[in-house]
């Protein structure tokens, strides 16, 4: 139990495009879900924490009229990245934890790659 | 902001060897948890300490937390190649849901 998955895994896409990932939960319902962003061998950095039905909440630093974020279903939560440049070249990986839960379930991440 | 701090940056030992990794934060915390990373993949959640807790083990994991010093330290016994990945321990103050993660440890362990 308790699968987060993200699609795509991974994905290419020229500068100045739009880029939308996907975090789902697979077999449990996330009122809270969680958007780091990971760059070659650094650690995680949090983006932004959202819940269910309601804005997300931007860590200090993360523009968030650049990376949106839609948690719109239990089940789903979305980060798209506007207008996509080579430094949002980055690992994004979610998580998802259920309410009054003590763990967050990871998804495997999507690897962007802008040009 | 990253909290946690973790020691050594990278860890190159024998398999059979033991690995220790350390970790140290800087508020007070809820509980202590420790992930693993495959280049290139998600998070896999090893082991989790709560802060009244002062040892725990999982199988080869052996993890200890010592909230005076506000530091961790997870053991990996009799190492495998199979271990080889990025180790990451992460936080969760007392207050609210957020995970602060170190800057983790990358352990290679030769064959």
């Amino acid at each position: 139990g308790a699968v987060v998955s993200q699609h795509p895994s991974w994905v290419i896409c020229k500068s100045g495009t739009s880029v939308k990932i996907e975090c789902r939960s697979l077999d449990f319902q996330a009122t809270t879900m969680f958007w780091y962003r990971q760059f070659p061998k650094q650690s995680l950095m949090l983006m932004a924490t959202s819940n269910e039905g309601s804005k997300a909440t931007y860590e200090q630093g993360v523009e968030k009229d650049k990376f949106l974020i839609n948690h719109a279903s239990l089940t789903l939560s979305t980060l798209t990245v506007t207008s996509a440049h080579p430094e949002d070249s980055s690992f994004y990986i979610c998580s998802a934890m259920t309410s009054g839960g003590s763990e967050q379930f990871f998804g495997p991440g999507t690897r962007l790659t802008v040009l | 902001s990253q909290q946690g701090e973790e020691d050594p940056q990278a860890l190159s030992i024998q398999e059979g060897e033991n690995a220790t990794m350390n970790c140290s934060y800087k508020t007070s915390i809820n509980n202590l948890q420790w992930y693993r990373q495959n280049s290139g993949r998600g998070l896999v959640h090893l082991i989790l300490i709560r802060s009244n807790e002062r040892e725990k083990h999982s199988g080869r994991l052996r993890v200890t937390l010592d909230t005076s010093k506000k530091s961790s330290s997870l053991l990996i016994t009799a190492s495998r190649a199979a271990d080889t990945a990025s180790y990451f321990c992460a936080t969760r103050k007392n207050a609210g849901n957020m995970l602060t993660f170190g800057g983790g440890t990358r352990l290679m362990v030769k064959p």
